[in-house]
């Protein structure tokens, strides 16, 4: 079965700390991985895509980490600020006619200031 | 990136009655758009896939004459909730598909609609 489990569920940390969020998946046959910011009340914005032959991608402050041996991801987030408040989504694309899509159940991220 | 809007971005309406929410590809075209609702502190969820000029296929549980959809165009897709009740309350947010220049394709998602039912 096609699943995607994100820890934490929810996580609260100071202004200006590290933090990281882990993805793990079960999704076959693999074709990326998308890490997603969405903040309270707006859509899903996408922070990085990876594909099988990528292990990591930044975007600014966020990086994200694939081990496709191990069907593992993290999104590494550093000097935190406040704007970074809101629910991170792992989403793993299966290669399939339906193009099978898998969202995880997210991660709150609250930074307190 | 590509840009996708959706409107309204909130609609209060009386039970029974009917709403249309609209989502639009506005600088690309898009075959393929997707409809999702979301609970609070939930993921979302896919309600339907729809695509251009022929019919949306529905996830298991979704009520297909209750959310109807039409995807008239190669910008536009609709989904209209009929004889809409407080259970229908929630965030409904579309996306479309991309064919990114790697070779995958990409969804980019709409703000979302926040539908309260009275």
């Amino acid at each position: 079965k096609n699943q995607v489990e994100q820890s934490p569920q929810s996580l609260i940390i100071l202004e200006g700390k590290n933090c990281t969020l882990q993805c793990n998946y079960t999704v076959s046959p693999f074709s990326n991985l998308r890490w997603y910011k969405q903040d309270t009340g707006r859509g899903p914005v996408s922070l990085t895509i990876m594909t099988f032959s990528e292990n990591t991608k930044s975007n600014g402050r966020y990086t994200a980490t694939l081990d496709a041996d191990t069907k593992q991801s993290s999104l590494h987030i550093t000097a935190s600020q406040l704007s970074d408040s809101a629910s991170y989504i792992c989403v793993v694309s299966a290669y399939s006619s339906a193009s099978k899509i898998i969202f995880g159940s997210g991660t709150r991220l609250s930074i307190r200031p | 990136g590509a840009v996708v809007s959706q409107h309204p971005s909130r609609v209060i309406c009386k039970s029974g009655t009917s709403v249309k929410i609209e989502c639009r590809s506005l600088d690309f075209q898009a075959t393929t758009m997707f409809w999702y609702r979301q609970f609070p502190k939930q993921s979302l969820m896919l309600m339907a896939t729809s695509n251009e000029g022929s019919k949306a296929t529905y996830e298991q549980g979704v009520e297909k004459d209750k959310f109807l959809i039409n995807h008239a165009s190669l910008t536009l897709s609709t989904l209209t909730v009929t004889s809409a009740h407080p259970e229908d309350s929630s965030f409904y947010i579309c996306s479309a598909k991309v064919h990114g220049l790697a070779g995958y394709n990409e969804q980019f998602f709409g703000p979302g609609t926040r539908l309260t039912v009275l």
